[in-house]
């Protein structure tokens, strides 16, 4: 089946870092990629979905100049998040859509991000 | 927002015991999903079933849709401690575009 990986997939850094987490498709291309933060015990809330060649579309509340998306290639999305605060800490969770088949969207394992 | 919402939020079974985990969801859908995720895990996709389908099996899993209810159940029959994770159910509405949208979950603690 289709793999989707992670890195890192896990991060602690100090308050006022920016940190960026890739999400890549391993053996196909995705032309949408779609990026969720988990709160622990919490459902997945997704924040933006990731457009290869174009701006991310993001969710209501999502801020766009913290929550940084780059998907610059069919294999390839980046999520930076600028000036991270201990608030931002959460997992975050990159999901791909299978080209010609929008039913399906793999997931990635996840990035574990804890600001300190 | 949250479209799904699950219950019960947690259940805890005795092995070899089924399991049922209801999500009722608020708009129109062309499909609904189970995952399945181990504590602080990446999801695992268990079942799709296309809104025009009532009831689907795979393995030890069923899963029933009731559009006319807004609303999905998940079986888990014959449970193992291996089961033991978080289940949710996610929607893709049928209109604005692909989105998927997450329930709440149910926590799934399977006693061996």
């Amino acid at each position: 089946g289709a793999v989707v990986s992670q890195h890192p997939s896990r991060v602690i850094c100090k308050s006022g870092t920016s940190v960026k987490i890739e999400c890549r498709s391993l053996d196909f291309q995705a032309t949408t990629m779609f990026w969720y933060r988990q709160f622990p015990k919490q459902s997945l809330m997704l924040m933006a979905t990731s457009n290869e060649g174009s701006k991310a579309t993001y969710e209501q509340g999502v801020e766009k100049d913290k929550f940084l998306i780059n998907h610059a290639s069919l294999t390839l999305s980046t999520l930076t998040v600028a000036s991270a605060h201990p608030e931002d800490s959460s997992f975050y969770i990159c999901s791909a859509l299978v080209q010609h088949l929008t039913d399906t969207q793999y997931f990635g394992p996840g990035t574990r991000l804890t600001v300190l | 927002s949250q479209q799904g919402e699950e219950d019960p939020q947690a259940l805890s079974i005795q092995e070899g015991e089924n399991a049922t985990m209801n999500c009722s969801y608020k708009t129109s859908i062309n499909n609904l999903q189970w995952y399945r995720q181990n504590s602080g895990r990446g999801l695992v996709h268990l079942i799709l079933i296309r809104s025009n389908e009532r009831e689907k099996h795979s393995g030890r899993l069923r899963v029933t849709l009731d559009t006319s209810k807004k609303s999905s159940s998940l079986l888990i029959t014959a449970s193992r401690a291996a089961d033991t994770a978080s289940y949710f159910c996610a929607t893709e509405g049928n209109t604005g575009g692909f989105k998927t949208i997450f329930g709440a979950g149910t926590r799934l603690f399977v006693k061996a």
